[in-house]
């Protein structure tokens, strides 16, 4: 079963408008943590955003923040305000012990901004 | 503070060689990982380490091999490359202990083909 699911391969937005990337998961755990890494065409990884399960407000950093429905499993990333240089893949991840306390990665979403 | 250091960036071998991915962290972290990024399939984990002399198997573990002699080091070896072997290879590092809110730091990245 897919631990993780991210069911947007791709995503266009126009510059200075807010963005949804959505992210499901699944897990048994009471505690796990969810993060969000962002990837740009240089190919390193970025980190995001963290936010864990008991954390009673969504987490925010900046122009990131992440809409965390514990009920429905999602953990979506908001990003305000687009600017080109979001342009990236972006990946939904989980740690939590059902896995062995590893992270477990989505598929990505690419993000493309247009000017 | 270098964070995760892996080498090389890029490497071609031939079918059926072998080589070694090195990566190295100077954050004390006792976890360790390797994934292997490939297009649409997020990053997938191919070995992991909860430190020095403990280490255990991910998802796709067949065809390399891995050690941990020393907290600091953790080498990715491929034994016999083979075409489908073609990927980008990330080491990444975090803090343990059972925790589920620490993120990993990764490396720039190796990319390597197979011909």
């Amino acid at each position: 079963a897919q631990k993780i699911t991210q069911t947007q391969p791709g995503m266009f937005v126009q510059e200075k408008e807010a963005v949804t990337l959505d992210c499901t998961y699944d897990t048994s755990d009471p505690s796990y943590g969810l993060f969000w890494y962002k990837q740009p065409s240089s190919g390193e990884m970025i980190f995001l955003i963290y936010q864990g399960s008991y954390d009673q407000q969504n987490a925010t950093e900046g122009r990131y923040s992440l809409n965390f429905q514990k009920a429905r499993k999602s953990a979506n990333l908001v990003i305000s305000a687009s600017q080109l240089g979001d342009s990236a893949m972006y990946f939904c991840a989980m740690r939590g012990l059902e896995y062995g306390n590893k992270l477990v990665f989505g598929a990505g979403t690419i993000l493309r901004v247009k000017s | 503070n270098a964070g995760v250091t892996q080498t090389p960036k890029f490497q071609v071998l031939k079918t059926g060689q072998s080589m070694t991915l090195q990566c190295a962290q100077d954050m004390n972290h006792e976890y360790m990982s390797w994934y292997r990024q490939d297009p649409g399939m997020g990053l997938r984990l191919i070995h992991y380490s909860v430190g020095a002399g403990i280490t255990d198997q991910g998802e796709v573990p067949n065809g390399y091999n891995v050690s941990r002699s020393t907290t600091e080091d953790f080498p990715l070896r491929l034994l016999s490359a083979a075409p489908s072997q073609t990927s980008v290879y990330f080491c990444a590092s975090s803090y343990g202990d059972g925790g589920v809110n620490y993120g990993y730091t990764f490396g720039s990245g190796t990319r390597l083909t197979v011909v």
